[in-house]
């Protein structure tokens, strides 16, 4: 069965340095997602992107985060300067076609630590 | 803005028992859809079941079910038969239904379920 993989597992890296979150969708999906879930919180959606460009973002998705689709496979969030609130576990989900009569797959997450 | 509260943050239910996770929301939509995802300790997500708000009829998948009080925003899951593999954290999730377009999830917190055998 075809399945949202994501990339590193987890991922640890100093306050300040870039990251690049990275996710591959199920391949005849064309709606992509990036939720995130600090420890003991609640999951939280950030960005959905359809066609190459951003549909909707939530207002923790500010300047420091930007989504790239580089290569037809590949659905990447980048952190350009990381803080250690941004510690948390980061999901991709992506869809067939949008609205909630389509299922949103998830991924198994990357763990972000920030130190 | 929606919100998506789970005021049971963790629950364990012998194996074959039924276990109640409470759900209960809020939104001024009209029309939107209800869901239930299960997390497994390996960490991918799942649906587990899908309520529309305009259906009065609670929603069923195997033993697993909903019951949907609209007026008191309430949606709760009802596991019947426990097995050991469904031990789990629940999200309970919302999510508006007129938009054809990227629809987000609003997440509760999640309940934790521990089977016991």
């Amino acid at each position: 069965e075809p399945e949202v993989t994501q990339t590193p597992s987890h991922q640890v890296t100093q306050m300040g340095q870039e990251v690049i979150l990275r996710c591959v969708p199920i391949s005849n999906h064309l709606y992509f997602y990036w939720y995130r879930q600090i420890l003991g919180q609640k999951v939280e959606f950030l960005v959905s992107f359809y066609n190459n460009e951003i549909s909707e973002k939530s207002e923790i998705f500010d300047d420091q985060f930007s989504v790239e689709r580089p290569d037809g496979s590949n659905f990447t969030l980048k952190i350009r300067s990381t803080k250690l609130e941004d510690s948390a576990m980061y999901f991709c989900a992506s869809s067939n076609l949008g609205g909630p009569d389509n299922e949103q797959f998830f991924g198994p997450g990357t763990r972000l630590t920030v130190l | 803005a929606q919100t998506v509260t789970q005021s049971q943050p963790e629950m364990s239910v012998q194996e074959a028992e039924t276990v109640t996770l409470s759900c209960t929301y809020d939104t001024s939509e009209s029309n939107y859809y209800l869901f239930w995802y299960k997390q497994p300790p390996s960490r991918q997500m799942i649906l587990v079941i899908r309520q529309e708000a305009y259906k009065q009829q609670n929603a069923t998948e195997n033993r697993f079910s909903v019951n949907f009080q609209k007026a008191a925003k309430s949606f709760s899951l009802k596991i019947s038969d426990s097995q050991l593999g469904d031990t789990a954290m629940y999200f309970c999730a919302f999510m508006k239904g007129y938009r054809s377009g990227n629809t987000p999830l609003v997440f509760g917190k999640g309940t934790r379920l521990s089977v016991i055998a």
